[in-house]
């Protein structure tokens, strides 16, 4: 089973500050890693996949990047509505496994 | 417009069963893979289960191995979790996905989720 660590577990940033979160796999997940925003008592929304690749409607200040075992999700100026818990995703091999999440407070 | 919507969670004793549904429109349901995905209360994601189109590939996470049955029923647009030989760790919400259609195995498109709690 490929682990995916999260870190930080939690950011403290202001509003338009850069968030940098980190994704590492216990073995490669070559590119297919995705990346995920989650909101209380919402379902997850899927933002990045396949390490860089924004999915439908995410804005341009989301980017993924990275390959195998390392991965990054930056945002690059934080909006009020960006403060949530992500989750990184890969789905090179079974089981489909998340990362633990990293929580994006003011 | 693409929804899913989960049904059939609720309360049950360890060691019960429970079926959950998910509903699927706005999408031709037979042309993709589906999975299940749950989240314990405060935890984390957990991919439970995975069904290819024709329910010809089938995937479980070890955590449910034996003990979870996952079908659909393409005529009914319809995905099923059967769950038996519940386990308190089971109690979580239970969403039903559709990947992006870019990609494989990566979740677009989630239902609002059903809250299974096992507990006696």
């Amino acid at each position: 089973e490929i682990v995916l660590t999260q870190s930080p577990a939690t950011l403290s940033l202001s509003p338009g500050e850069r968030a940098t979160l980190s994704c590492r796999a216990s073995q490669t997940a070559r590119s297919y890693l995705a990346w995920y925003q989650q909101k209380p008592g919402q379902a997850p929304r899927l933002l990045i996949y396949d390490t860089s690749n924004r999915a439908t409607g995410i804005p341009a200040r989301f980017s993924g990047s990275g390959s195998g075992t390392d991965f990054t999700l930056t945002i690059s100026s934080l909006e009020p509505e960006d403060f949530a818990v992500y989750y990184c995703q890969q789905r090179s091999a079974w089981p489909l496994t998340f990362g633990g999440g990293t929580k994006v407070e003011i | 417009e693409v929804q899913l919507v989960e049904s059939g969670g609720g309360l049950v004793q360890p060691g019960g069963s429970l079926r959950l549904s998910c509903a699927a429109s706005g999408f031709t349901f037979s042309n993709y893979q589906m999975n299940w995905v749950r989240q314990a209360p405060g935890k984390g994601l957990e991919w439970v289960s995975y069904i290819d189109e024709s329910s010809y590939k089938i995937q479980y996470a070890d955590s449910v191995k034996g003990r979870f049955t996952v079908s659909r029923d393409n005529a009914r647009n319809s995905l099923y979790l059967q769950m038996n030989s519940l386990r308190v760790e089971d109690t979580a919400v239970y969403y039903c996905a559709r990947r992006h259609d870019g990609t494989l195995h990566q979740f677009q498109h989630w239902g609002q989720g059903t809250l299974v709690t096992v507990s006696s």
